[in-house]
């Protein structure tokens, strides 16, 4: 089941506005990643996260691995229309392969 | 970069009959495959891992003889819901680890009436 909470649930903000979202867990990870799927379609990679305390850049997207390798944050400046749709955090857990995803964040954009 | 192609992207199958669903790595070697579903506006959910060589390996809760699942090749990993039920609709998806990250195809809409 999920280990990973995702927050905020839902966001509505105006083109322009910038956005942050976060997922946390009591497990520690490996790796985090960000992913955003749109309707119908299968998860796109935005950004991978290794090293604790890590932060990188994708553009306008901005993650960070926390210190204490429990959560993660992402955030987008400057936000545009096609910003919408669902962002997911996914975490690899200390030795396991496989990937585990927080509920979602979904983001509307109004113009 | 990594692509993984799945198919069909939809189906609609009559309750009781069976439906296959492919993964394929198009340049690059899949050792291990992971089985997502995801129900209307929820996340995903991981159902099984497949690897290549060996049995599959399922979630709790997950009907291992209801999802069949199949790592032929390095490159080919097949998900078959069997005796489809209404209840199975839903969109499925697969993913395979790569050295930065994981690549996810594109979905499988199942809708079962």
């Amino acid at each position: 089941g999920q280990q990973l909470n995702q927050s905020p649930q839902s966001m509505f903000i105006q083109e322009g506005e910038d956005v942050s979202m976060n997922c946390t867990s009591s497990s520690i990870f490996n790796t985090w990643l960000w992913y955003k799927q749109d309707p119908g379609e299968g998860p796109v990679l935005l950004i991978a996260l290794y090293k604790a305390g890590e932060l990188t850049s994708n553009g306008r997207l901005t993650a960070q691995f926390g210190i204490t390798r429990k959560d993660s944050f992402l955030n987008i400046s400057a936000s545009i229309p096609s910003d919408v749709g669902i962002y997911f955090c996914a975490g690899q857990l200390v030795g396991n392969n496989d990937m585990r995803f927080g509920a979602g964040t979904r983001l509307t954009v109004k113009p | 970069g990594a692509v993984v192609s799945q198919h069909p992207s939809w189906v609609i199958c009559k309750s009781g009959t069976s439906v296959k669903i492919e993964c394929r790595s198009l340049d690059f070697q899949a050792t291990t495959m992971f089985w997502y579903r995801q129900f209307p506006k929820q996340s995903l959910m991981l159902m099984a891992t497949s690897n290549e060589g060996s049995k599959a390996t399922y979630e709790q809760g997950v009907e291992k003889d209801k999802f069949l699942i199949n790592h032929a090749s390095l490159t080919l990993s097949t998900l078959t819901v069997t005796s489809a039920h209404p209840e199975d609709s839903s969109f499925y998806i697969c993913s395979a680890p790569r050295a930065r990250g994981y690549t996810f195809g594109s979905g499988t809409r199942l809708t079962v009436v």
